[in-house]
């Protein structure tokens, strides 16, 4: 079992839709997570990160983390053709080392 | 703010060379991290440096190895080199726990 599974995708929404991106971890232990969004060919740039049960809302953005279920997913609402790009879900397992593992990304394409 | 920085942006070697790749952490970041993206694979964990050490390394062999200088730079070397490490290959660094990307190094070995 991989530590941080997300589906591949691609996920396709229609311009101004919502689009939900999940992430399942296998770590019970796991502390912080965080979702990076990487276009073609470029790196990961940070979106937002999230420590606590609940929501947490920036702009378009809502990371949802549930950690009774090992559960985290990202909420774009609005989808935008600019938001079209691979999804990185991580999570830091330890915290004694600082190194994230990261799920192998969710593809998303919002259609105009 | 300037941002992580890496060099060189491209790199290509033959099969047996050594490589190194160099990365500047954002001003006031102690901690970098170096992580491999090979084609169709995830980000996958090499090193972490802290205050001049090495802190903790994946799941990598020992011919990747590097080092952290006094200004919290640092350098990837990776030894022997094999086509399988063709590669972006990141960097990111970080004060406290978010970590910051830099734009890559993409390796190419034939």
């Amino acid at each position: 079992q991989k530590e941080v599974e997300q589906n591949s995708g691609p996920l396709s929404v229609p311009e101004g839709a919502i689009a939900s991106l999940n992430c399942t971890y296998s770590d019970r232990g796991s502390q912080s997570f965080f979702w990076y969004r990487q276009y073609s060919g470029k790196s990961p740039e940070l979106i937002m990160f999230i420590y606590s049960n609940g929501d947490k809302e920036d702009g378009r953005f809502t990371a949802q983390l549930n950690k009774a279920s090992q559960y985290v997913s990202l909420l774009i609402r609005d989808s935008q053709p600019s938001d079209s790009a691979t999804y990185l879900c991580a999570v830091r397992l330890d915290t004694g080392r600082r190194a994230l593992t990261f799920g192998s990304g969710t593809r998303l394409q919002v259609q105009p | 703010e300037a941002g992580v920085t890496q060099s060189p942006t491209h790199l290509i070697k033959t099969r047996g060379q050594q490589a190194t790749l160099r990365c500047s952490p954002i001003s006031g970041h102690t901690s970098v991290y170096w992580y491999q993206q090979a084609l169709g694979l995830g980000l996958q964990f090499l090193l972490w440096y802290d205050e001049g050490e090495e802190r903790n390394r994946g799941n990598f062999p020992p011919r990747f190895s590097g080092r952290q200088f006094p200004n919290y730079s640092s350098e990837l070397n990776v030894n022997a080199l094999e086509l399988e490490d063709s590669a972006l290959y990141l960097c990111a660094s970080s004060l406290e726990e978010t970590q910051y990307f830099g734009p890559g190094t993409r390796l190419l070995v034939l």
